[in-house]
């Protein structure tokens, strides 16, 4: 049981490029999220799902794409990635409609050059 | 918006009671409150949770108030590895999308 994994965990990218950070929970969570946390802020939230197939946008969703193709899997797509979007990025994942609790990965920290 | 107050930073001293609070004057009837906290750069681990009755785990206790405006986040006996930044948050079970995290508290535990 690995929890929520991502990857990868450190990235750098020019302006204007696109990639994608991964997220995987083997726990049969329903809901993921992404969120982004830029130094000493509080994490804000991207994008969630609330199961494969089902996906809605958070506080800041702009220059983001997910998709939930499988309950596993919910990748974050930056298609042309801007200076702005260096943060550190943590994907959490929960189950049942009555939380105990997110597990949040270890995140991706990127860095737009 | 954060729909919870909480200070800024906080000290401790190794082996005292560490007591966070928060508050959250708007909260429904049917919202909980969550504590979660971050150690250093890594993710966040959730704490502890409740709605109307105090609750106690392994790691914390947490009392709400009986009208549920404010709450506290006690570890016991603080230690150097508390030292992390605490997260109170509010949030419905099936609205995931109102579930913010704001600033949070700084803890410091000092020996």
């Amino acid at each position: 049981n690995a929890g929520v994994t991502q990857t990868p965990k450190f990235q750098v990218l020019k302006t204007g490029q696109s990639m994608t950070l991964q997220c995987a929970q083997d726990m049969n969570h329903e809901y993921m999220s992404w969120y982004r946390q830029d130094p000493g802020m509080g994490l804000r939230l991207i994008h969630y799902s609330v199961g494969a197939g089902i996906t809605d946008q958070g506080e800041v969703p702009n220059g983001y794409n997910v998709s939930r193709s499988t309950t596993e899997d919910f990748p974050l797509r930056l298609l042309s990635a801007a200076p702005s979007q260096t943060s550190v990025y943590f994907c959490a994942s929960s189950y049942g409609r009555v939380t105990n609790g997110y597990t949040f990965g270890s995140g991706t920290r990127l860095t737009v050059v | 918006d954060a729909k919870t107050t909480q200070p800024p930073s906080m000290d401790c001293a190794e082996g005292r009671a560490a007591n966070l609070p928060c508050n959250h004057s708007t909260i429904s009837g049917n919202e909980y409150v969550y504590w979660y906290r971050q150690i250093h750069s890594q993710g966040p681990q959730y704490i502890i949770h409740g709605l109307k009755n105090n609750e106690t785990n392994e790691m914390a206790s947490l009392i709400i108030t009986e009208d549920r405006k404010s709450s506290t986040l006690i570890l016991p006996h603080a230690t150097l590895r508390d030292t992390a930044v605490y997260y109170c948050i509010v949030g419905v079970g099936d609205s995931y999308d109102k579930v913010i995290f704001g600033p949070g508290t700084s803890l410091s535990v000092i020996p």
